[in-house]
């Protein structure tokens, strides 16, 4: 597709479930990044793949938080046992080279 | 702690008026994005600054960077109501965005 692709771009879930959010990148963009964006505030770095590498997870808030990039294009982010704090916008990025990195729509996870 | 601090958080500009948003950050990168986002929506790539000195013009938008003060500036002329959105500035260090709070521009007819 010409940008990049998120899915699901809505996503409730009950406390405790797990759940995969999908990132699919402009094609042939080396990177990858996650991000997620709390209301009102600004985005905050998660994880970062170059293809297949995750080369930085700094940012995953705990170890219920897992992404990967089997393939060098695809991404699933994943959260399991989600908790109210985890509510948010979840977007990703690509880039070829590191100048443009273009963001996709988001996928907008509420936790009740 | 890297940190990129934008101000102001708020502005509220007549149509027609200038203004400017500045853009403070931490790291030694030479590399400093501008983006905007409206409600509900993502993020609007607008300006990819890579040098110092580096100036780019997108209408009635322009951004500067300045490396050594660690200051990057966007400006705007003659305000218009289709400019009213959140802008974030974010710099580019040890290969991941940092973004500051974002200013949140309201223009008033």
């Amino acid at each position: 597709g010409a940008g990049v692709s998120q899915s699901p771009r809505y996503k409730v879930a009950k406390r405790g479930q797990d759940v995969a959010l999908r990132c699919d990148p402009i094609s042939g963009h080396v990177s990858l990044f996650w991000y997620q964006q709390a209301l009102g505030q600004g985005p905050e770095f998660l994880t970062y793949f170059q293809n297949e590498a995750q080369l930085d997870k700094s940012g995953l808030p705990s170890d219920r938080f897992f992404a990967e990039r089997p393939e060098g294009s695809v991404s699933t982010l994943k959260i399991q046992r989600t908790q109210q704090e985890d509510s948010a916008v979840y977007l990703c990025a690509s880039s070829f080279s590191g100048n443009t990195i273009y963001f996709g729509e988001g996928s907008w996870l509420t936790v009740v | 702690e890297l940190k990129v601090e934008q101000n102001p958080l708020f502005l509220s500009m007549q149509e027609g008026k200038n203004y400017t948003i500045y853009c403070n950050y931490s790291t030694t990168s030479d590399r400093l994005y501008w983006y905007r986002q409206d409600p509900g929506k993502s993020l609007e790539s607008l300006f990819v600054l890579l040098s110092n000195g580096a100036v780019k013009q997108e209408g009635r938008l322009m951004a500067s960077l300045d490396t050594k003060a660690r200051l990057s500036t966007l400006h705007i002329t003659a305000a218009v109501h289709d400019l009213s959105a959140t802008y974030f500035c974010s710099d580019f260090g040890n290969e991941k965005l940092t973004f500051g709070t974002g200013t949140r521009l309201t223009i008033i007819p």
